[in-house]
């Protein structure tokens, strides 16, 4: 199984901040299938970014993603202050489907 | 717009089947473009991948579960099927039903289509078990 490590476990910043989030693979991916969500508070996680890097429907251009191999990124370029939430990623290059353990951005 | 519900008792027993439907609206469960797939989540804790199933009937699952999860999927009611056996305080979760799109992955120069990322998410079900 790929496991998928985030870091850093919690973010804390301000609004308007520039948040980078990391997400490694345990074995390198042969393309570039990763997705993030973001997860707020008593609600089902929502997709922001699916093949490393394409924002899904309707998500601000703030949402960036980048990445290959085992290593991946997510970066919100100007923090708003819905976007402080859990945001976590997946790979589906190989089966069973794994999720990383989350990265908590939180308001300093 | 395709939306998703899920259902099912609230609370279960130890060592007893769980059994949880997700009601499709808006939507084909005979769409070739999409799996349809179970995930949970303990309290406060991650995402854990349960399994998915295809609308040919392939289901796919997580071999953490120890053979313990069946999907199933009634094209004609649009309903997607959970049952989870032999369950334990471990088990308690919410319990998501979700749409995942259909691509196709390589692996060692092998192409296989399979289920990607997760676009459409149900609201999710509580499902607690104890005696």
């Amino acid at each position: 199984e790929i496991v998928l490590t985030q870091s850093p476990g919690i973010l804390s910043l301000s609004p308007g901040e520039r948040a980078t989030l990391s997400c490694w693979a345990s074995q390198s991916l042969v393309s570039t299938y990763i997705a993030w969500y973001q997860q707020k508070p008593g609600q089902a996680p929502r997709l922001l970014i699916d093949g490393a890097s394409s924002r899904a429907k309707g998500i601000p251009d703030r949402f960036s993603g980048s990445g290959s191999g085992s290593d991946f990124t997510l970066t919100i370029s100007r923090l708003e202050p819905e976007d402080f939430a859990v945001y976590y990623c997946q790979q589906y290059g190989r089966s069973p489907r794994t999720f990383g353990q989350g990265t908590k951005v939180e308001i300093k | 717009q395709v939306q998703l519900q899920e259902s099912g008792p609230g609370l279960v027993k130890p060592s007893e089947t769980l059994s949880l439907t997700c009601s499709v609206s808006g939507g084909s469960l005979s769409s070739s473009s999409y799996y349809w797939d179970w995930i949970r989540q303990p309290p406060g804790k991650g995402l854990e991948w349960i399994g998915n199933i295809y609308y040919s009937g392939y289901a796919d699952y997580n071999p953490s579960l120890k053979s313990r999860a069946t999907i199933s999927a009634d094209p004609s009611k649009s309903q997607v099927s959970l049952r989870l056996s032999s369950v334990t305080a471990a088990d308690t979760a919410v319990y998501y039903c979700v749409r995942s799109r259909g691509c196709y992955v390589e692996y060692m120069g092998v192409v296989t289509l399979s289920g990607c990322s997760m676009d459409v998410w149900g609201k999710g079900t509580t499902v607690i078990v104890s005696s």
